[in-house]
């Protein structure tokens, strides 16, 4: 069966400082990765995905992330964090096993940025 | 573009009532998915459409849920005699999915239905 791990339920960090949010993953077949954002009292927004190819994705606001097969990870990072990183993070993985692709989640990781 | 909408925001309900949580996908996506959020559960999947048709229903968590959609587009989530447990965060997302099956496509979310059962 397909999962998705967040080791740490909290990241704390100072503003700019890189930060890291860790995803490990479980999957038959081929991993399609994502990651999204939750921020209070809104619905997950979009942040980047890993179909192929490149193992460094970038994506929204100047979020990436790097897929490394051979840990089975799919690490989020930013190179300089801003207080208004400060949300709920979730990591995902696209589960076709039973024909339907819903997406399986981690458990999120909340990040605190402070000034 | 208008994105996932969702309504209501917010349903208090008494025990024992039913509710029904609406979603209005992205025009011209194809796929629907239903999620729930909640503190102890953290998100899981409840339903998938493929134009109309949802062909899986195990998700569900009991026979009080059901869900239709109707025209492939708006799609409504119906919870018949609600519990207390049933309290969570509703989410609704969309894809285009012109692949089909192993499609790689984003899916989109809505705010979601914060539901309160009393």
């Amino acid at each position: 069966a397909q999962s998705v791990a967040q080791p740490e339920d909290q990241v704390n960090v100072a503003e700019g400082n890189p930060l890291t949010v860790k995803c490990t993953y479980s999957v038959s077949g081929n991993p399609y990765l994502f990651w999204y954002v939750q921020y209070p009292n809104r619905g997950l927004q979009f942040l980047l995905k890993y179909i192929t190819g490149d193992n460094l994705v970038k994506g929204s606001y100047g979020f990436e992330a790097e897929f490394n097969k051979s840990q089975t990870s799919f690490h989020l990072k930013k190179p300089s964090a801003l207080v208004s990183d400060s949300a709920l993070y979730f990591c995902a993985v696209r589960d076709w096993g039973g024909s339907q692709g819903n997406l399986i989640f981690g458990k999120g990781t909340k990040l605190s940025v402070k000034p | 573009g208008a994105g996932v909408s969702q309504s209501p925001s917010n349903k208090v309900t008494e025990k024992g009532k039913d509710v029904e949580l609406r979603c209005d996908p992205i025009s011209g996506h194809t796929a629907l998915y239903w999620y729930r959020q909640s503190l102890g559960q953290g998100l899981e999947f409840l339903i998938y459409f493929q134009g109309n048709s949802a062909p899986d229903k195990s998700g569900l968590p009991s026979d009080r849920f059901s869900a239709e959609r109707t025209g492939g587009s708006v799609s409504t989530l119906t919870i018949q005699r609600t519990q207390q447990e049933d309290s969570a965060v509703y989410l609704c997302a969309s894809s285009l999915e012109t692949s089909g099956g192993d499609s790689t496509d984003t899916q989109y979310f809505g705010p979601g239905t914060r539901l309160t059962v009393l």
